[in-house]
């Protein structure tokens, strides 16, 4: 299917485990970026990248790593969950620094 | 950190006016943007407008910004029930850099 796509779209983990949320884009946009959304806060920028193999820093980036071997794909890991992490994860990805970010369906995680 | 604030809910009957605000502190915001999530979806551009612009009117949509106040605001025209969802603010200073949002207005529409 043409978009962005996330997987999973649910996800339960526990404290101390690693888990990896998956994002998926099929207009080869140059830029990617991961949002959690917490009650109260709206959303926040955890990492971006600018195209493969860039990635920089959002505003809440402490607990996560990203990777982009390749333009299409921005998985999101969390090294060691903790349960502060439980949130609603949003991937957007635009063309360039002057189009529209589209965002996709978004994972809601929950770390017991 | 520079922040964006909303209020959280808002509820109007189906054909009045919704008229969704946001403050933000950031003076050197360059662009603002309104963004609509329905249940289950992600987020969705509904309208932008430049800091150097004050109005800003797509069919049933109008954007007001005062920039001395730091306060924008959305108006929905003739609300309608599909228009239920939560609404959220957001500004940057560069175009999709470093978005920052608020925490979103839930627009319920009754009948």
């Amino acid at each position: 299917d043409a978009g962005i796509t996330q997987s999973p779209r649910y996800k339960i983990t526990e404290t101390g485990r690693q888990v990896t949320l998956m994002c998926h884009q099929t207009w080869s946009h140059s830029y990617m970026f991961w949002y959690r959304q917490d009650l109260g806060h709206g959303l926040r920028l955890i990492y971006y990248s600018a195209a493969a193999d860039i990635t920089d820093k959002g505003e809440v980036p402490d607990g996560y790593v990203v990777s982009r071997s390749k333009t299409e794909n921005f998985p999101l890991t969390l090294e060691s969950a903790t349960r502060s992490q439980t949130s609603v994860y949003f991937c957007a990805s635009s063309e360039g620094l002057n189009t529209e970010a589209f965002f996709g369906q978004g994972t809601r995680l929950t770390v017991v | 950190g520079e922040d964006v604030e909303q209020s959280l809910f808002l509820s109007v009957r189906e054909g009045d006016s919704s008229v969704i605000n946001c403050t933000y502190t950031d003076s050197s915001s360059t662009y603002l943007y309104w963004y609509k999530q329905e249940p289950g979806a992600g987020l969705q551009l509904l309208t932008y407008i430049f800091s150097n612009m004050d109005m800003k009117q797509d069919q049933r949509l109008t954007v007001l910004l005062n920039k001395k106040d730091k306060h924008l605001s959305l108006r929905i025209a003739d609300t309608q029930t599909g228009d239920s969802a939560i609404y959220f603010c957001a500004e940057s200073k560069g175009w999709n850099n470093d978005m920052r949002f608020g925490a979103g207005t839930r627009l319920t529409v009754k009948p």
